[in-house]
């Protein structure tokens, strides 16, 4: 399918676990994001990678890791998952300009 | 880095009003600015935008001002309906050649029937 596609769409985990969410984009665009979405902060960048092998830090970086091997894919890694990182995680890409969004994972740490 | 204000966070209006969110940005070298419209539970999509070379832009209910100078930019909605109800928000882009969007903190549009 065409677009940008996240899995898994739910996901609960265990504090201090590693969890990984996935991120697939078919077009080719060049840059892509993570952001958190917290009640009351809207959407927060955590890492953005402008190109494959490049990446850098967000606003909100720690307890997270990255990597785009690939233009078409971006995951995104919670070494050691804590409840603060409970939250709605989209990811998006942009070419650049208007940015897609995939359809967002619902991240619970318990 | 680019900082985004949006206001309000929360505006309630009646069917047939109209409706304005305000965003200000502080990076002067931003030439892009994007407004997304997230309905419950979806993904946020891009409902219209404004690059800095143009003061206004309009798609049938909706414009979007801008205001270079005072770095400012608003999403006007007339004749509101209840389906417009869901959360907005604006972003900035393009600022020292970064073309990573900033986005403000939302606002949450009710429309009453």
């Amino acid at each position: 399918d065409a677009g940008i596609t996240q899995s898994p769409r739910y996901k609960i985990t265990e504090t201090g676990r590693q969890v990984t969410l996935m991120c697939h984009q078919t077009w080719s665009h060049s840059y892509m994001f993570w952001y958190r979405q917290d009640l009351g902060h809207g959407l927060r960048l955590i890492y953005y990678s402008a190109a494959a092998d490049i990446t850098d830090k967000g606003e909100v970086p720690d307890g997270y890791v990255v990597s785009r091997s690939k233009t078409e894919n971006f995951p995104l890694t919670l070494e050691s998952a804590t409840r603060s990182q409970t939250s709605v995680y989209f990811c998006a890409s942009s070419d650049p300009g208007e940015a897609f969004f995939g359809q967002g994972t619902r991240l619970t740490v318990v | 880095g680019e900082n985004v204000e949006q206001h309000p966070s929360t505006l309630s209006v009646q069917e047939g009003d109209s409706a304005v969110i305000k965003c200000t940005y502080s990076d002067s070298a931003s030439n892009y600015f994007p407004w997304y419209k997230q309905e419950l539970g979806k993904r946020p999509q891009l409902i219209i935008d404004i690059r800095s070379n143009v003061g206004e832009k309009k798609d049938q209910r909706i414009a979007v001002t801008l205001n270079k100078t005072a770095k400012h930019f608003s999403l006007h909605i007339t004749e509101t309906q209840p389906e417009d109800s869901a959360v907005y928000f604006c972003a900035a882009t393009g600022g020292g050649g970064s073309y990573i969007p900033t986005f403000g903190r939302g606002t949450s549009l009710i429309v009453h029937p």
